[in-house]
């Protein structure tokens, strides 16, 4: 089974802090992808990778990098974090470039303060 | 960016009953992709449709598409209190990175 795993499940910052959000895949997974969910709003694309150290934007990426140093970890930055970020966020994978089925962590719910 | 709708957006039934859960979307579709996500929790794929086929069968899940309509169903036969859960549909449009657009969601509750 595809394991995605997400650094905390629970997580509170203060306004400003920088915030880092990790992820992990261990199948070996070449696109790995970062949503916000909110009530109302539904998933939203942050960010997405579909290789070592190659990022895309997706159609929320303001406020937000990242970075993938590795295969298997995509990491999620907040470079100041603010009160309209209060969110939850969840870490996707898939096989590779293509339109196939995604795998999700557990999410991390993070509230900032 | 185009979202697709769920319809509704909430749905509660008694265990045994069927549900139907209805998305929409606006763009063209390689595929369209359901998901359920339990409260507070991440989203587990069910099942996946392509663009060329019409109904597709996975235990007690039924999908159907219609392009014509740009739209497609999630049927859930012999309801569980265990299916209660948001339903998301995904279309995997016409980029090559596998981006997928979600719904909002239909929040089904099945009582015991």
């Amino acid at each position: 089974d595809v394991k995605v795993t997400q650094s905390s499940r629970y997580l509170v910052k203060r306004t400003g802090e920088k915030v880092f959000l990790e992820c992990v895949q261990d199948m070996d997974h070449e696109n790995m992808f970062w949503y916000r969910q909110d009530p109302g709003l539904g998933l939203r694309l942050i960010y997405f990778s579909y290789d070592v150290k190659m990022k895309e934007k997706g159609d929320i990426p303001e406020g937000y990098s990242v970075s993938r140093e590795k295969k298997e970890r995509f990491s999620l930055i907040l470079e100041s974090a603010s009160t309209n970020q209060t969110s939850m966020y969840l870490c996707a994978s898939s096989l590779r470039r293509g339109p196939y089925e995604q795998y999700f962590g557990p999410g991390t719910r993070l509230t900032v303060t | 960016s185009q979202q697709g709708e769920e319809d509704p957006q909430a749905l509660s039934i008694q265990e045994g009953e069927n549900a139907t859960m209805n998305c929409s979307y606006k763009t063209s579709i390689n595929n369209l992709q359901w998901y359920r996500q339990n409260s507070g929790r991440g989203l587990v794929h069910l099942i996946l449709i392509r663009s060329n086929e019409r109904e597709k069968h996975s235990g007690r899940l039924r999908v159907t598409l219609d392009t014509s309509k740009k739209s497609s169903s999630l049927l859930i036969t012999a309801s569980r209190a265990a299916d209660t859960a948001s339903y998301f549909c995904a279309n995997a449009g016409g980029t090559s990175y596998g981006k997928l657009t979600f719904g909002q969601g239909t929040i089904l509750t099945v009582h015991p």
